[in-house]
This record gives structure tokens, C-alpha cells and sequence, in this order.
């Protein structure tokens, strides 16, 4: 059962463009909500998250926006460039200050810049 | 310094065998997982030890078994090794289970 469903599979910007990649989720007890990119070779790192209480976060050329009633969020990279080019993940992680909360992740995006 | 640590970064073994995947911290973190990346790139969680204690169990074959030494330490033995468990693992850390710090991982190639 997949919890948090993210689109599109791969993605193709040209250089200087916007990526945008959406993602969705179920369970509204989510309290967290990251970005991982991932090089191929590389484990994932985080990139930039947010919390449900905000609307928008923005660090440098990545925002990510937030929709709390429609249960929807998406990463925004402007200015894109070929060393952005990595598989983006999202995520969600359950609530409370548990340990044992789990992150759930997105099947993720295969991002590609063109120079 | 290498805030997480797997160890080996590649093993191909034959069905039927019994490996070992040696995962350390550095970061002074509570919690360490296991993950599992598919061909696919999915990425899901095995299993989750906080302060040496298994805390999260996924449903996965009993041929899996971690095993945390101390806080600083995640291993896990796979037996009877099949073709599906081809695949990357990843070893993760950390406080609180909000930012999770990955490994290098592990390329598993079962033939």
C-alpha cells in the first residue's frame, strides 16, 4: 500500500528551466515532510524539508510548496542546472516524537538537465 | 569522516549462500535502519533499532536478521540467499527519526 504516491517517474528540463515534481499523500497524521536526492552510486541525502503548519519553504534555488487540504506537495527547482540531475525522492513521516515513526517514501523521479 | 559507514560496497554471492552486511555511525545517533532499493529505485524501510532494541519489523522473510552490537553499530545476515534479494541496501541513522543520513550502501547480486 503505498502512502505517498509521486509523479513523474523521469523528468527532462533544459538548462535555466523549473523542475516541478508533485507528490500526494493519505494518512493526514504525517508530521514531516522531506526531499531526498540521490546520485547514481550514492545513498540519499536529505535535501530540504517542511512541516505541515507551512505553506512554502525555500532554501536557495529548491522550495518546496505545500497544500495541507489537498494533501499535496511538490519540490520546485529553479534555475536548473546538469548538476541537478539525481533521482529526487519525497517523503513522509509519521507523527509523534517516537523513534519508531516511520518515513515513507515516494517511488521517485529521475530528474535529467539538458545543457 | 564518514558520518555513515557500509561495509562491503559490493557482493555477489550464489543462492543458497549466507552473507553479512556490517553497517557503523559516527554521529552519535539513537536509531539506525535498513533499507532496500529496488531495480525500480523504491526504496522502503526493513528494519529500525533504537538504542540496540528492534523497534520496527517489516514484513520481511525470516531469512533477514539484524543484529545492533551497540548504538553505533547495524548488521544484517541474510540467509539462504535467493535471486529477488538482489538489490541495493541501505544502512541510515538518526536522532529522533526526522533527517535520516544514509550510507554508500550495499549492491547485492545474488546469481
Amino acid at each position: 500500500q503505498q502512502q505517498v504516491k509521486q509523479s513523474p517517474q523521469s523528468l527532462i528540463v533544459q538548462k535555466g528551466g523549473i523542475s516541478i515534481i508533485n507528490c500526494a499523500y493519505e494518512n493526514t497524521a504525517f508530521d514531516y515532510f522531506p526531499w531526498y536526492q540521490q546520485f547514481p552510486g550514492k545513498g540519499p541525502a536529505l535535501l530540504i524539508a517542511i512541516r505541515p503548519d507551512v505553506s512554502e519553504k525555500k532554501e536557495g534555488r529548491f522550495t518546496i510548496s505545500f497544500n495541507k487540504s489537498a494533501k499535496q506537495f511538490s519540490l520546485h527547482i529553479m534555475d536548473s542546472q546538469p548538476g541537478d540531475s539525481a533521482t529526487y525522492f519525497c517523503a513522509a513521516r509519521g507523527s509523534g516524537y517516537s523513534s519508531a515513526s516511520k518515513i515513507i517514501f515516494g517511488s521517485g523521479t529521475r530528474l535529467s538537465i539538458r545543457p | 569522516d564518514t558520518a555513515v559507514s557500509q561495509t562491503p560496497k559490493y557482493l555477489v554471492t550464489q543462492m543458497g549462500n549466507d552473507k553479512s552486511i556490517k553497517c557503523e555511525q559516527n554521529l552519535g545517533h539513537d536509531t539506525m535502519y535498513w533499507y532496500k532499493q529496488d531495480s525500480k529505485k523504491f526504496l522502503k524501510i526493513m528494519f529500525s533499532y533504537n538504542n540496540k532494541e528492534l523497534i520496527i519489523n517489516e514484513t520481511v522473510p525470516n531469512r533477514f536478521s539484524p543484529k545492533s552490537p551497540d548504538k553505533a553499530h547495524l548488521n544484517l545476515h541474510i540467509n539462504s540467499l535467493e535471486l529477488g534479494d538482489s538489490a541495493v541496501y541501505f544502512c541510515a541513522s538518526s536522532q529522533s527519526s526526522y533527517e535520516q543520513y544514509f550510507g554508500p550502501g550495499t549492491r547485492l547480486t545474488v546469481t
